[in-house]
């Protein structure tokens, strides 16, 4: 069974960039037709989808995080990663992971969620 | 990027209520609309893709339709464990947006 696994620091300081891994387990991310996913949610808010990246490495980020998001893929490890530069406050959410249905972009495996707060 | 706005912000309603959320894309999405259940401290759950097409193990009081611009989900015969948060997402555009949320609340 499918399992994504979100890890990396809950704190961050402003200005400097976020880092995060998300570890798949139970098949291999190179084993179909999926863009992997970034989604993020703050306390209390909505739904944001940052990012997706294709195991051959091929992207397409959201549009107003463009110049900040960059997700890469590890095949060998298994692992795709996001980093976010300059963070503010507004950053601070939950970051998801997650697979969509295959050749589509409705997510419907996600990973456990973890908690990144920018804070000095 | 397309906008995607959900009504209402929040519901209150009974157990065995019937119940229907609505969501609206700033331009035709096709049948490109997905929904999602999220309860607190928990990753959201897909529910319905494709606007009316069923996820695997989610119960048939669950519904969705729509085409174009206007959607809408739809439970019949509310239970306990539908007392959640329901978004909507597009997936025509590459750029994938979800509406801002309906909070479910027991009356």
């Amino acid at each position: 069974q499918l399992h994504l696994q979100e890890s990396g620091p809950g704190l961050v300081k402003p200005s400097e960039t976020l880092s995060l891994i998300c570890t798949v387990s139970g098949d291999s991310i190179t084993s179909g037709d999926y863009y992997w996913g970034w989604i993020r949610q703050p306390p209390g808010k909505g739904l944001e989808w940052m990012g997706s990246i294709y195991y051959s490495g091929s992207t397409y980020y959201n549009p107003s995080l463009k110049s900040r998001v960059i997700i890469s893929v590890d095949t060998s490890t298994n692992q795709f990663s996001l980093r976010l530069s300059s963070v503010t406050a507004a950053d601070t959410a939950v970051y998801f992971c997650a697979r969509p249905r295959y050749g589509s972009r409705d997510f419907d495996c996600w990973g456990q969620g973890t908690l990144v707060t920018v804070s000095s | 990027d397309i906008q995607m706005t959900q009504s209402p912000s929040s519901l209150s309603a009974s157990v065995g209520d019937r119940v229907t959320i609505s969501c609206r894309a700033s331009q035709s999405i096709s049948n490109y609309l997905n929904w999602y259940l999220q309860k607190p401290g928990k990753a959201p759950k897909l529910l319905i893709y494709a606007a009316f097409k069923l996820q695997s193990g989610v119960p048939s009081r669950f519904s969705g339709s729509g085409s174009g611009t206007d959607f809408t989900l739809t439970i019949t015969s509310l239970q306990p464990e539908d007392f959640a948060t329901y978004f909507c997402q597009q997936s025509y555009s590459t750029s994938i947006t979800f509406g801002q949320g309906t909070r479910l609340d027991i009356k």
